[in-house]
């Protein structure tokens, strides 16, 4: 099982809104990432988790908040949100953050955040 | 800092032809990891590829292989045999040590039947 699930598949929130996204694995991968991906760009990387830990935060404004309440288990709460934060948000999970070849990141299928 | 650059932002084949995707990268590194990730309209990222950096050996995957160049930093995508379910965006990966991922622009393959 290769598989990273991610909920809702689509959001659409006022900028005064809170929301939160939702990623889950059964791999027993001990690192966890969010992306956000613009239309025709390339995911852009927001957050890593490692072993439950936050371990980079790519300078991402705090209206995004990660958390990891376990190792299965990855969520992004959302609040005042603004329009140009409409994107997809994508998922991924590698078995941990090290260099072993085998350490590839299996990604979710993203949830499509509009905001009005 | 790591980039990589793919200069195709879309490129065409014909069903069953051969089509290949460039990609460039720089790095300081020498111990890396190089990725081709393919992204269908459903959206999810799905792994074609993978070629480790001290590996000389171009990587194979059924229809998909590599050409790295390490000394050039180059690692060119073909796809043999081109099927309609291969349109998607493609877009080559660079991992570092540190195992943060750098992605390349992307290039939009469309198969005419």
């Amino acid at each position: 099982d290769t598989e990273v699930t991610q909920t809702p598949k689509h959001l659409v929130m006022g900028m005064t809104n809170k929301k939160s996204l939702k990623c889950e694995q059964h791999m027993g991968h001990r690192a966890m990432y969010w992306y956000k991906q613009k239309a025709k760009k390339p995911p852009e990387l927001m957050f890593v988790y490692s072993y439950e830990k936050l371990s980079i935060n790519e300078s991402v404004p705090s209206r995004f908040s990660p958390e990891c309440p376990n190792s299965s288990l990855l969520n992004l709460h959302l609040h005042a949100l603004q329009p140009e934060d409409s994107a997809l948000y994508l998922c991924a999970s590698s078995q941990d953050t090290s260099r072993l070849a085998k350490n590839i990141q299996y990604f979710g299928a993203g949830t499509r955040l509009s905001v009005l | 800092a790591q980039t990589v650059t793919q200069s195709q932002p879309e490129m065409s084949v014909q069903e069953a032809e051969t089509v290949t995707l460039s990609c460039t990268y720089d790095t300081s590194e020498s111990d890396y990891y190089l990725f081709w990730y393919k992204q269908p309209p459903s959206r999810q990222m799905i792994l074609v590829i993978r070629q480790e950096a001290y590996k000389q050996q171009n990587a194979t995957e059924n229809r998909f292989s590599v050409n790295f160049q390490k000394a050039a930093k180059s690692f060119s995508l073909k796809i043999s045999d081109s099927q309609l379910g291969d349109a998607a965006m493609y877009f080559c990966a660079y991992r570092s040590p540190g195992n943060q991922f750098y992605f390349g622009t992307g290039t939009s393959l469309t198969v005419i039947p």
